[in-house]
């Protein structure tokens, strides 16, 4: 069982379209972060979310809307996508008992054409 | 969090032990050193973690300085597998419900040599 699944795993979409990135994880964990890899493979802090609560949002655009419908999901939503959007998205999780030991998805490979 | 500093790259020969440097002179006594790496294409993977002993996992060992100023990871046998970029990160390890957020430098990209 993989324990923090992303999906899609490859997503290529026009600019403009909105689209969603969905993550699942099984550890019982109860804090999921987004992070996001850009080209030159810098790999910053999105959102996290502590009991579907947010409590990181590292200045990311509006057109991004992360949703924690329960303590096992967070999903990002994507308006209006540009083409600086392209990166690799990654998922994680975490216990609040098991500082900062994060477990990290496949990632999402996000192209706009 | 403090700043670390690793070398941009290096190689080793497999079978041999790999030994990754990462300075952090401005740690400072509540910060924890951690090690992730990221094999290509891959998610980030944690490998070990400590605050002033030495700590040692099924993975590798971890190697801090008595002045806490500098550390050493050591993979003993290292395989192709273990070609990745790997990462430095020092921080507090406290229970902070959501903050504990991950700030990645770039890294050592450490090639295994067949």
């Amino acid at each position: 069982d993989t324990a923090v699944s992303q999906t899609p795993k490859y997503l290529v979409t026009q600019m403009g379209n909105d689209k969603s990135i969905k993550c699942e994880q099984n550890l019982g964990h109860d804090t999921m972060y987004w992070y996001k890899q850009d080209s030159k493979k810098f790999l910053k802090i999105m959102f996290s979310y502590n009991n579907k609560e947010l409590i990181i949002n590292e200045t990311v655009p509006n057109r991004f809307s992360p949703k924690s419908p329960d303590k096992a999901h967070l999903n990002l939503h994507i308006n209006s996508l540009e083409l600086g959007d392209s990166a690799v998205y990654f998922c994680a999780s975490s216990t609040s008992l098991a500082k900062n030991i994060q477990y990290f998805g496949a990632g999402t490979r996000l192209s706009v054409l | 969090d403090a700043k670390t500093t690793q070398p941009p790259s290096m190689d080793c020969a497999e079978g041999r032990a790999a030994n990754l440097p990462c300075n952090h002179s401005t740690i400072s006594g509540n910060e924890y050193v951690y090690w992730y790496r990221q094999i290509h294409s891959q998610g980030p993977q944690y490998i070990i973690h400590g605050l002033k002993n030495n700590e040692t996992n099924e993975m590798a060992s971890l190697i801090i300085t008595e002045d806490r100023k500098s550390s050493t990871l050591i993979l003993p046998h290292a395989t192709l597998r273990d070609t990745a970029v790997y990462y430095c990160i020092v921080r507090v390890a406290i229970r902070n419900f959501g903050n504990e957020k991950l700030t990645f430098g770039t890294g050592t990209r450490l090639t295994i040599i067949p």
